[in-house]
């Protein structure tokens, strides 16, 4: 596996509590990217980075910020979470744009 | 905005079939594309990345191909085997560089 951990794997929380999920890298890949899993709609983009401190929006970024303060973390934050927000949240990373992408084993969120 | 499409959306075969699995895609203006695995409860494996400017790539009894003319790839799978049953999906990344995923075709081999 290429270096990428996940924190937490699962974490349930209360609606309207802020979560922060982390992930980090040790192939000190310049792209790093968070993607949410659900059913019937297969994976979405929410935020990508393409350098420390250099974060674009996805795709359904509403509802959700990112920091890069370090090469190797990418950190994503659901403000205010919501029951919409329960989901399996997978960080990716990438030497650069449109090379290979490799991808973390995953964050299960449940919000109650 | 790019589409992709993956079908069929499942598929079951006895085990030693050689297989299909078709990716399409609304926009040919592409960078790469990308084959991954993904086994129950678990992330994503890059199985096969074809550049726009090949036509196919091979790993073991896996073949990609990449017509970007008909907006097509598909993933051929050789002597399927139950340890191949798995959701296999295709990402593309096009202009922005970024990958767009399909859906998935969820393939049982069963023995």
């Amino acid at each position: 596996d290429a270096g990428i951990t996940q924190s937490p794997r699962h974490k349930v929380t209360e609606t309207g509590t802020p979560v922060t999920l982390r992930c980090h890298q040790t192939e000190n890949h310049r792209y790093m990217y968070w993607y949410r899993q659900d059913p019937g709609h297969g994976l979405r983009l929410i935020h990508y980075s393409y350098g420390v401190k250099d974060t674009d929006k996805g795709e359904v970024s509403d509802g959700y910020s990112v920091s890069r303060s370090k090469t190797e973390d990418f950190l994503l934050t659901l403000e205010s979470a919501t029951s919409s927000q329960t989901s399996v949240y997978f960080c990716a990373i990438s030497p650069d744009s449109g090379t290979e992408a490799f991808f973390g084993q995953g964050t299960r969120l449940t919000v109650v | 905005k790019q589409e992709v499409t993956q079908i069929p959306a499942a598929l079951s075969v006895p085990e030693g079939e050689n297989l299909v699995l078709n990716c399409s895609f609304t926009d040919s203006a592409i960078y790469n594309l990308q084959w991954f695995r993904q086994d129950p409860g678990k992330g994503l494996t890059s199985l096969l990345l074809i550049q726009s400017s090949q036509r196919e790539q091979t790993s073991g009894r896996l073949n990609a191909s990449l017509d970007k003319s008909s907006g097509r790839s598909t993933l051929y799978i050789a002597a399927s085997q139950p340890g191949d049953s798995a959701t296999y999906l295709c990402a593309l990344s096009g202009g922005s560089y970024i990958p767009t995923f399909g859906r998935g075709t969820s393939l049982i081999v069963h023995p």
